[in-house]
């Protein structure tokens, strides 16, 4: 199966830890988009890539988050000083170019500040 | 802002019956939508999507339709099964952003035996 994964599935940390998740598209898709998600809403929008340039940002995401996309291939989302209100599912997503809106997400890493 | 919005949280339906999951949306320049089907423990899944240059696309069992004066979508199963049984999101984009896509709170969807 060629879908987007996602590791870790779950992460519990303390505090004021920094995190890091990472993501794999799927191979041939070039767009990558980072979503979180908490309970009972919808998937937020964080950020997106276009091969490895970070095109554009939320204001959802604080100076504490950055994501990577080295190579254009995997990317890694990066918590730093975790608060309990980052508690949520990070979903990654990706898609091909040429005007194509669907996005396919991956599973999910749930992450737990306590 | 919620842009796009669904306002029945759980729909309860018959198996082999119809389901019908509504969809607002209140940014005129959405022109792209999509719902996704979502079990627990997994990621959306895409389902089906809609130009706004149409108003009905069909694949199988589910239905979209796209009423664009009233600014409202809604996605029809029939019939219904009880697989369908997930949380259903409604989400949209604009041709000019269509990296940033807005999604619904969610409708969870229970098909009964």
């Amino acid at each position: 199966d060629t879908g987007v994964s996602q590791n870790p599935r779950h992460k519990i940390t303390k505090r004021g830890q920094n995190v890091t998740f990472r993501c794999d598209p799927i191979s041939e898709h070039n767009r990558l988009y980072w979503y979180r998600q908490t309970l009972g809403q919808g998937p937020e929008f964080l950020t997106y890539f276009q091969n490895e340039a970070q095109l554009e940002k939320s204001r959802l995401l604080s100076d504490r988050f950055s994501a990577e996309r080295p190579k254009g291939s995997f990317s890694t989302l990066e918590i730093q000083r975790t608060e309990q209100g980052d508690s949520a599912m990070y979903l990654c997503a990706s898609s091909s170019a040429g005007g194509s809106y669907e996005q396919y997400f991956g599973p999910g890493t749930r992450l737990t500040v306590t | 802002d919620q842009q796009v919005k669904q306002n029945s949280p759980s729909l309860s339906v018959q198996e082999g019956r119809i389901s019908i999951l509504n969809c607002d949306y209140t940014n005129s320049m959405f022109d792209y939508f999509l719902w996704y089907k979502k079990y627990p423990a997994e990621g959306p899944t895409f389902l089906i999507s809609i130009s706004s240059i149409k108003d009905k696309n069909e694949d199988g069992r589910f239905t979209v339709f796209l009423n664009k004066s009233a600014k409202h979508l809604s996605l029809h199963i029939v019939p219904s099964q009880p697989g369908d049984s997930a949380v259903y999101f409604c989400a949209a984009s604009a041709a000019n952003n269509n990296n940033d896509m807005r999604f619904g709170a969610g409708t969870r969807l229970t098909v009964k035996p």
